[in-house]
């Protein structure tokens, strides 16, 4: 059964530094790995997807990698401000028939202004 | 353009009762998803529709959940009788096309039951 695990489960920066968040999965037959961010009370917003034969995909400030085989993920985020303050949720994709998203329980951050 | 939306955004109501949750998918989308968010478990997938059918649904927890998808812009997830333990947010998402495409979240339905 595939674990999805996001290490550190909370973190808090002043604002302006660059981070990163990891994300680790134990099964590394995955069709795809989707980065989001949820704001208290709302839904899930998609930041990045990357697909199981990409390495890296990068949106404004937003970077992230996969390494596939090692059955890890990190999302960078550069020059970091309030507004970024959120929890962030890795999620799998699995390979083969099956459909579905299987999530981290999510790194809470805080930007200090 | 639209999200998916979801309704209501909040409701509460005492154990015993039947509970139904709603969910419109993005005109267009042809994959919708159920996932229950707790504190204890995060997110969880409860089931799946491709096309407007059931494609998976090992995730629904009893036989006390049900859910239906009459046609592409509709679902509904029903909890009857309901308990203290399906205390939580459901999510609704849609898809569009292929697998490769992300799925697009609605805001939930957080649920309370007393």
């Amino acid at each position: 059964k595939q674990e999805v695990t996001q290490i550190p489960a909370a973190l808090s920066v002043p604002e302006g530094e660059n981070l990163v968040l990891n994300c680790s999965f134990t099964d590394s037959a995955i069709y795809n790995l989707q980065w989001f961010r949820q704001d208290p009370g709302k839904g899930l917003t998609s930041l990045l997807l990357i697909q199981s034969s990409q390495r890296e995909q990068t949106s404004g400030r937003l970077n992230a990698s996969l390494d596939k085989s090692s059955g890890r993920s990190t999302l960078y985020i550069a020059a970091s401000q309030p507004g970024d303050s959120a929890t962030y949720l890795c999620a799998v994709r699995p390979g083969g028939g099956a459909d579905g998203l299987t999530f981290g329980k999510g790194t809470h951050l805080i930007i200090q202004p | 353009d639209a999200g998916v939306i979801q309704s209501p955004r909040h409701e509460v109501t005492e154990m015993g009762q039947e509970v139904t949750l709603r969910c419109k998918p993005i005109s267009g989308h042809n994959s919708l998803f159920w996932y229950r968010q707790t504190m204890m478990r995060g997110l969880e997938l409860l089931i799946y529709f491709n096309n407007n059918v059931p494609i998976d649904d090992s995730g629904m927890p009893e036989d006390r959940f049900s859910a239906k998808m009459p046609n592409a812009s509709f679902s509904t997830l029903k909890i009857q009788p309901s308990e203290p333990r399906d205390s939580a947010v459901y999510f609704c998402a849609s898809r569009q096309g292929f697998r490769n495409q992300p799925q697009h979240f609605g805001d939930g339905t957080r649920l309370s039951i007393l």
